[in-house]
């Protein structure tokens, strides 16, 4: 199958740190990415995983388990214009197949 | 410049007509999708096209029709709107993935288009 699992909706407030989880459960994987989506506007990209591991940038942080079929978009020093929509996105037969995403609220 | 652009952004037509959206990009990519958002923000790929070719076709309606005149442009036609069509449609290219350091997809800023 190709389900793709993440939260609805999480909250937080400014300058804390937020972990949003993605679990999939795909054959033929070939990478994990995290897109952002402000409201009205187009995805951009976060990151990409491909191996096991953490990648970091800056405030953004992105962890990937290929044996556990889970990933984690980290988010540290959480700032007001981080409220967004997070899609976790599957890599799997030439396209990307994209969660329902996790809209986060961050408040001061 | 904007990488991938799509016109028109609004759109707002009603049932039965014939539509159509156009993108383009000047990245350069060999590979151009259009996926479509619903109202509870779930993005699903459409079509995808590679070189002018066409590569996927998810389970659409026919009502849909991609053309590619070049790889820089994917336009999207759809016949017969109907009410369930309304959605934003975001056009997206992209080169080969490759591993660890492509940036994925570029997406336009999408097409918010409703059928009354």
């Amino acid at each position: 199958g190709q389900n793709i699992d993440q939260p609805t909706e999480m909250t937080a407030t400014e300058g804390a740190i937020v972990q949003i989880n993605c679990t999939y459960q795909t054959s033929g994987f070939n990478g994990l990415f995290w897109y952002q989506q402000h409201a009205g506007e187009a995805p951009t990209f976060l990151s990409y995983n491909v191996l096991d591991g953490l990648e970091e940038k800056g405030r953004f942080s992105s962890f990937l388990s290929r044996s556990k079929g889970y990933s984690y978009l980290l988010l540290k020093e959480l700032q007001m214009k981080d409220s967004a929509s997070y899609l976790c996105a599957d890599y799997n037969t030439d396209k990307l197949i994209f969660g329902t995403g996790t809209r986060l609220q961050v408040f001061p | 410049d904007t990488a991938v652009s799509q016109t028109p952004k609004y759109l707002v037509t009603q049932m039965g007509n014939d539509k159509s959206i156009k993108c383009e990009q000047n990245l350069g990519h060999d590979t151009m999708y259009w996926y479509k958002q619903d109202s509870k923000k779930f993005l699903k790929i459409m079509f995808s096209y590679n070189n002018k070719e066409l590569i996927i076709n998810e389970t659409v309606p026919n009502r849909f029709s991609p053309k590619s005149p070049d790889k820089a442009h994917l336009n999207l036609h759809i016949n017969s709107l109907e009410l369930g069509d309304s959605a934003v449609y975001f056009c997206a290219s992209s080169q080969e993935i490759e591993v660890q350091g492509n940036y994925g997809y570029t997406f336009g800023s999408g097409t918010r288009l409703t059928v009354v």
